[in-house]
């Protein structure tokens, strides 16, 4: 068990809909990152939290959105959602955000991930 | 544009085989390499790399990174059908934060 939890398991919606999906880091941890992983593509990262600020973005459309709220738990929102955003959604903590030794050799910890499928 | 390239994509073997994954990166600012396993769910922590050629090792898996030539490996020895998964490899790159170039990952999938 890594530690860090992500809720729902899985999740089923139409196309247009919006979704939240939710991530409690693991104890202590400030960083959060939001990864895409579908079957063709491998990990795709979106975006970065450290301690409530937005740290990096990555591959994130417009339509995807995230905050990470003072108690660092982290929401990603997809929204006007298409059949290609069906994938695997993890989430992962770290205890630094890349700045100084000590966050370079702090590694990622992934949660279960939310399997999304849109129908 | 950095990349990190995983070979091979795919291999089947049977148990009791030895196996290396293989890890490549071309990217600036280097700072360290990460392997992970992936089973159905999230990828799990194996070893983080950041000196050339001191070897990591954890139970029948060991790893070694070396800086001159970009490359890492990951050895599996005498498998089991418990290893069966995707290895993912990551190149950790230094600047004002720290990003993380991952490949797409080796299919090991071992055979009773």
């Amino acid at each position: 068990d890594s530690g860090v939890t992500q809720t729902p398991k899985h999740l089923i919606t139409a196309t247009g809909q919006r979704v939240t999906l939710r991530c409690s880091p693991r104890s202590g941890d400030l960083s959060v990152y939001w990864y895409q992983q579908s079957l063709d593509q491998g990990l795709q990262f979106l975006i970065q939290y450290y301690n409530g600020e937005e740290r990096a973005k990555g591959n994130i459309l417009e339509r995807f959105s995230a905050q990470q709220f003072p108690d660092l738990h982290s929401e990603l929102n997809l929204s006007s959602l298409e059949l290609g955003d069906s994938a695997l959604y993890f989430c992962a903590s770290s205890a630094g955000a890349g700045q100084g030794i000590s966050s370079y050799n702090s590694p990622l910890h992934f949660g279960n991930g939310t399997r999304l499928t849109v129908t | 544009e950095d990349k990190v390239v995983q070979s091979p994509l795919s291999l089947v073997v049977h148990e009791g085989d030895t196996v290396t994954l293989n890890c490549s990166y071309e990217v600036t600012n280097f700072r360290s390499l990460l392997w992970y396993k992936q089973e159905k769910k999230a990828p799990t922590f194996l070893f983080m790399l950041t000196s050339s050629g001191i070897e990591k090792k954890s139970g029948r898996l060991s790893s070694i990174l070396d800086k001159k030539e970009l490359f890492s490996i990951l050895n599996i020895t005498a498998t089991q059908t418990g290893d069966s998964a995707v290895y993912l490899c990551a190149a950790v790159v230094a600047g004002n934060n720290r990003k993380l170039i991952w490949g797409l990952g080796t299919s090991l999938a071992v055979n009773p």
